[in-house]
């Protein structure tokens, strides 16, 4: 079965750095989705990914699908405190309406 | 912006209490899920249904029931709570065909036995 690894786990960055999550699929992805989830709150959509290579971004958050379809990365440029929460990469299950999620990353701005 | 909703959002109450967790969905969707997020962040699929009257069985085994009666409602229902059930649940909902089968959640309900 599919399973997508986030790392890191958990970061605690400064406020107006840049930072990068991974999500690493042990398949080739068809589509990769980006949420995020504020503490103790639901997960929200941010963007969707689907060619190798496809770029997205949405106010100062970038993703990437890269070309073999395998890893994607989401990238915050100059890091703000309303950044902090838990993000989540997702796939679709072949053949399903299901997803699986990744193991989360936990990140904490300071101000 | 998301129109799916959950209550009650905090519940706390004794082991053996019957409970039924809220999730109804005004955006028309024909699919909808719950969740259970561990401490750790992971989100495992319980249940979910791709309309009325249809409900399956998620990749987690969990003792909660669920029914599909109606497209908007998809409650979730624990007939005899344990402690181990303490934890996040998630609803989701979603439409269309592939890539655009995007879920969108609700706010959750954290629940806690005792």
């Amino acid at each position: 079965s599919q399973e997508l690894e986030q790392s890191p786990q958990s970061l605690i960055v400064q406020e107006g750095k840049n930072l990068t999550i991974n999500c690493t699929s042990s398949k080739t992805l068809y589509g990769l989705y980006w949420y995020k989830q504020k503490y103790g709150e639901g997960l929200i959509f941010l963007m969707m990914l689907q060619k190798g290579g496809e770029e997205k971004s949405h106010e100062k958050i970038t993703a990437k699908l890269d070309e073999k379809k395998q890893q994607s990365s989401l990238h915050i440029t100059a890091s703000q405190p309303s950044h902090a929460g838990i993000y989540l990469c997702g796939a679709g299950s072949s053949g399903t309406y299901k997803y699986i999620f990744g193991t989360g990353t936990r990140l904490k701005v300071l101000a | 912006e998301a129109d799916i909703y959950q209550t009650p959002r905090y519940l706390v109450i004794g082991t053996g209490k019957k409970i039924t967790l809220e999730c109804s969905q005004t955006m028309g969707h024909d699919k909808m899920y719950w969740y259970q997020q561990d401490p750790g962040m992971e989100l495992h699929l319980i249940h979910y249904s791709y309309g009325v009257n249809s409900t399956e069985k998620g990749d987690l085994s969990s003792e909660s029931t669920v029914s599909r009666i109606r497209t908007e409602h998809f409650p979730l229902t624990l007939e005899s709570a344990r402690p181990s059930h303490t934890s996040q649940y998630l609803c989701a909902s979603s439409e269309g065909q592939g890539m655009k089968n995007i879920q969108y959640f609700g706010a959750g309900t954290r629940l806690s036995v005792l």
